[in-house]
């Protein structure tokens, strides 16, 4: 079947303005995971959604980031008032089952101008 | 919080050559997954160890896990162009399924 899906790949907003990521997990996965990768560097953990608990919102950087996964299934990270410092790759990942090995989508490149 | 640090940060390698990454975390964990991220793209999962010790295999790739669980290393045997790539490890806390990323260490194989 199909694996993850992010639109849009690619996405320039100018520094102010808000933004929508979206992510298509893998049908009957039950974790859903947002990252996000700046050039050359490590992948830092923003958000994580599993079934029905409270998502985990540990790693978002500031209230400007937001993040719904609706019906279990599709989720969106929301930047509101961009910075130049957001510029960087969003990464989601869906996982399920007793290894829980996550499963990425190919990434939004987003750049603050 | 929980970090993990991975050593070293980038190596380059000819072809043939055996390559090494440590993984590292300041706190035991209950598991650890290793990804590969060839350049340009995602990470792809690789392995899960789970227990104490544990050693497993996958062709070339020799993945192993500290008795304390707070490491874990990953030898490539006789590097191919092919493995070229960003290795990174990931810990579990034991809780649901959340991981810690490593920061990665970047192989380059040349001929």
């Amino acid at each position: 079947g199909a694996g993850v899906s992010q639109s849009p790949s690619n996405k320039v907003t100018e520094k102010g303005k808000d933004v929508e990521l979206r992510c298509d997990p893998i049908s009957g996965h039950t974790a859903l995971y947002w990252y996000r990768q700046s050039l050359g560097q490590g992948l830092e953990f923003l958000i994580y959604f599993q079934g029905n608990s409270a998502p985990d919102k540990s790693g978002l950087p500031s209230d400007r980031f937001s993040a719904e996964r609706t019906g279990g299934s599709v989720s969106t990270l929301t930047i509101q008032r961009t910075q130049q410092e957001d510029s960087a790759v969003y990464l989601c990942a869906s996982g399920y089952g007793t290894v829980y090995e996550q499963y990425f989508g190919p990434g939004t490149r987003l750049t603050v101008t | 919080g929980q970090q993990v640090m991975q050593i070293p940060q980038y190596q380059h390698v000819q072809e043939g050559e055996d390559f090494t990454t440590y993984c590292n975390s300041s706190t035991t964990l209950s598991n650890i997954q290793w990804y590969k991220q060839r350049p340009g793209g995602h990470p792809v999962f690789l392995i899960q160890l789970v227990k104490s010790g544990e050693v497993k295999k996958q062709k070339r790739l020799t993945f192993q896990f500290g008795e304390a669980k707070k490491n874990s290393s990953l030898h490539i045997t006789a590097t191919q162009t092919t493995d070229v790539g960003t290795y990174f490890c990931a810990g579990g806390d034991g809780t649901a399924s959340k991981l810690t990323f490593g920061t990665g260490t970047r192989l380059q194989v040349t001929l």
